[in-house]
């Protein structure tokens, strides 16, 4: 089965400064990788996806992923933090087509410091 | 809808009740799946519904928990019996029928607490 390893649970960044959020994957097929974003108090809404497409993935808010086959990882950046991006960060992994089996990581509280 | 709807927003129960939790999809989506978020352990797959049948099951982490889906559409989850560890945020998401590459969209939670 796939899964998904975050690894810290929380990453403080200042304002401005490069973010990075890691995730590796453990998959026996292809995966189909992804980012999600939870605001506080909301739900789950969708950065980026990893479909085969192309390695790196742009998602919005200026995020962006590269899968990277040979480390099995497929780690979340950012240029520049700002404050409104401060979250919990889920990366998650499926192996079909149709996404219906879907696993998701511990997730990644980002705290961005002004 | 215009989106996932989850009711109730929040539910205080005392230990040994049961509760039912309730997920309205996206209108004409046709897979909906349960999660639980629990403090540091991340969203844990509970169910999933294709329809109104459960291929994968394989979640529910004992028998006090079930659920069920009628007319393709509204979802109830079920929790028997509640315990104290069953407290966390259940989460429901519905894909639509696209085919590949099926965005799951998330309501925004029912935070269960069990005293």
């Amino acid at each position: 089965a796939q899964s998904v390893t975050q690894l810290g649970s929380h990453v403080s960044v200042s304002e401005g400064a490069l973010v990075l959020l890691r995730c590796n994957y453990s998959s026996s097929v292809p995966p189909y990788l992804f980012w999600y974003v939870q605001y506080p108090n909301q739900g789950l809404q969708l950065l980026l996806k990893y479909t085969s497409a192309a390695t790196l993935v742009k998602g919005i808010n200026g995020f962006e992923a590269e899968f990277k086959k040979s480390e099995t990882s497929f780690h979340l950046t950012k240029p520049s933090a700002h404050m409104s991006d401060a979250a919990e960060y889920f990366c998650a992994v499926s192996a079909s087509y149709n996404n219906n089996d879907m696993r998701f990581g511990a997730g990644t509280r980002l705290t961005v410091k002004p | 809808g215009a989106g996932v709807s989850q009711s109730p927003s929040n539910k205080v129960t005392e230990k040994g009740k049961d509760v039912e939790l309730r997920c309205d999809p996206i209108s004409g989506h046709t897979a909906l799946y349960w999660y639980r978020q629990s403090l540091g352990q991340g969203l844990e797959f509970l169910i999933y519904f294709q329809g109104n049948s459960a291929p994968d099951k394989s979640g529910l982490p004992s028998d006090r928990f079930s659920a069920e889906r009628t007319g393709g559409s509204v979802s109830t989850l079920t929790i028997q019996r509640t315990q104290q560890e069953d407290s966390a945020v259940y989460l429901c998401a519905s894909t639509g029928s696209g085919g590949f590459y099926n965005e799951q969209f998330f309501g925004p939670g029912t935070r269960l607490t069990v005293l």
